[in-house]
C-alpha cells in the first residue's frame, strides 16, 4: 500500500527566500506524481506533473524533481513571495491504475 | 474556461441526518472524482467514474454513503445517516484522463460539511 509523507509540516520563510519542501512515497513502481496548491478555504490547483519517465518539470518560479528509485520528489520555489503562502501537497499515482495517494501537505507560510 | 462547480460551499446538519453534495464537472471531462479531506489530511478518495461507470469505490464507506453519476456529466454525493466523524471538506475533481490517469486533476472548491 502506497504511503506518501512531507515533511516539514509547516514553514515559515522571509519573503525572497529560495526554500524546499520535500515529498516521500513507500512505493516506487508509480505512473506519475503531481504537486498541488491549496489555500484556505479553497480547493486544490495542480502546480506542476511529473510523469515516471521525467526527472524535472519547471513552471516559472516552481521546479520539481522526481527520483523514483529513493522515493522522493522536492518542490523547488525560488524567490519565495508572501502570495506563496499556502498548503502545498504532492500526489502519487501507481503503475497499477491506483488512484492518486496524497500527503497531507505542507504549510508554507512567507513573511513579508 | 469555467471550473468544477460544487454545491453547497458550507452545511451544517446534526447527526443522524442526511446531506447531498452535487458537483457539475468541467464540460468534456470524462473522469470525476469526490475525494473526503478532514482537517490537517491530505485529500482521500472516495469513487471514481468515467462517464457514467464507477471506476473505483473500494474507499467509499457503502453503508452510508452513495454517489451517482447519471448522463455522464454531474454528480451527486449523499451521506445517509450522518456521523461525526464525517465532518470535512468534499472535493469534486474531473479530468480528461483515461483510467490510467495521466493528466492534470482539476478540483472544486469543496464542500465544508460539519455534524454536530
Amino acid at each position: 500500500k502506497q504511503e506518501v509523507t512531507q515533511i516539514p509540516a509547516a514553514l515559515s520563510v522571509p519573503e525572497g527566500e529560495n526554500l524546499v519542501l520535500n515529498c516521500s512515497f513507500t512505493d516506487s513502481a508509480i505512473y506519475n506524481l503531481q504537486w498541488f496548491r491549496q489555500d484556505p478555504g479553497k480547493g486544490l490547483t495542480s502546480l506542476l506533473l511529473i510523469q515516471s519517465s521525467q526527472r524535472e518539470q519547471t513552471s516559472g518560479r516552481l521546479n520539481a524533481s522526481l527520483d523514483k528509485s529513493s522515493g522522493r520528489s522536492t518542490l523547488y520555489i525560488a524567490a519565495s513571495q508572501p502570495g506563496d503562502s499556502a498548503t502545498y501537497l504532492c500526489a502519487v499515482k501507481g503503475n497499477y491504475g491506483q488512484n492518486f495517494v496524497f500527503g497531507p501537505g505542507t504549510r508554507l507560510s512567507v513573511l513579508p | 474556461e469555467a471550473g468544477v462547480a460544487q454545491s453547497p460551499r458550507y452545511k451544517i446538519i446534526e447527526k443522524r441526518q442526511s446531506v447531498a453534495f452535487w458537483c457539475n464537472p468541467i464540460s468534456g471531462h470524462a473522469t470525476l472524482y469526490w475525494y473526503q479531506q478532514i482537517l490537517g489530511q491530505g485529500p482521500k478518495l472516495l469513487i471514481q467514474f468515467q462517464n457514467n461507470g464507477v471506476v473505483d469505490d473500494s474507499q467509499l464507506p457503502k453503508d452510508r454513503f452513495s454517489a451517482e453519476r447519471l448522463k455522464g456529466v454531474d454528480s451527486t454525493l449523499k451521506i445517509q445517516p450522518a456521523k461525526l466523524e464525517d465532518s470535512a471538506v468534499y472535493l469534486c475533481a474531473s479530468s480528461w484522463t483515461d483510467r490510467r490517469g495521466g493528466n492534470t486533476i482539476y478540483f472544486g472548491e469543496g464542500s465544508w460539511l460539519t455534524v454536530v
